[in-house]
């Protein structure tokens, strides 16, 4: 079983629409929780970062994590074309290496 | 202020040759990740470096694979006899300190290897 499970899309919405995106992980030992966006032929790009279980909003972006589930959502709203990337998810445990999904690619069509 | 960054951008090399990857992590940021990304696929940790010492390198694939850095600065990976499957891109990240989570990524270096 792998350590951490993303759908790979691609995932595509109309412009306005909300992206929903989301990852499962296996390793209890996981304590923070962040997603990145990569451009194609880019570097990740840090989006949201958080450590505890719930909500954390920033702008159009809201990062949810349940730990008793071992599932974590990315919701985008109203989505822009500008916003069609691929989108990893990343955990790191307590030491410093950071475990990525393979990512999931979005379309957000005008 | 400046991000981190990679050259070459792109390196073309024959299978069997030795490649060099450099990277310039962000002024100020002690510790430096090297991951690989393999098409279509998320990133592997390499190994990652606090100052100019190496505590984890538990994700290089080979002994073909070894990494030096300078103080708090450039760090170099180096692929010697490369072999087709090396081919990927190679990212480089820095952060403040170990204590750290945000990780910021340089551009990659999008290695061929014919």
């Amino acid at each position: 079983q792998k350590e951490v499970e993303q759908d790979p899309g691609p995932l595509s919405v109309p412009e306005g629409a909300i992206v929903s995106l989301n990852c499962t992980y296996s390793n209890s030992a996981f304590q923070y929780f962040m997603w990145y966006r990569q451009y194609s032929r880019k570097g990740p790009e840090l989006l949201m970062y958080t450590y505890s279980s719930g909500n954390k909003e920033d702008g159009r972006f809201t990062a949810q994590v349940d730990k008793s589930s071992k599932y974590i959502s990315l919701f985008i709203r109203d989505s822009q074309p500008s916003d069609s990337a691929t989108y990893l998810c990343a955990f790191k445990a307590a030491g410093n290496k950071l475990t990525f999904g393979g990512g999931t690619r979005v379309l957000v069509k005008p | 202020g400046a991000g981190v960054s990679q050259s070459p951008s792109n390196k073309v090399t024959e299978k069997g040759k030795d490649v060099e990857l450099r990277c310039d992590p962000i002024s100020g940021h002690t510790a430096l990740y090297w991951y690989r990304q393999r098409l279509g696929q998320g990133l592997e940790f390499l190994i990652y470096f606090q100052g100019n010492s190496a505590p984890d390198k538990s994700g290089l694939p080979s002994d073909r694979f070894s990494a030096e850095r300078t103080g708090e600065s450039v760090s170099t990976l180096t692929i010697q006899r490369t072999q087709q499957e090396d081919s990927a891109v190679y990212l480089c990240a820095s952060s403040l300190g170990p204590s750290r989570n945000e990780q910021y990524f340089g551009p990659g270096t999008r290695l061929t290897v014919t």
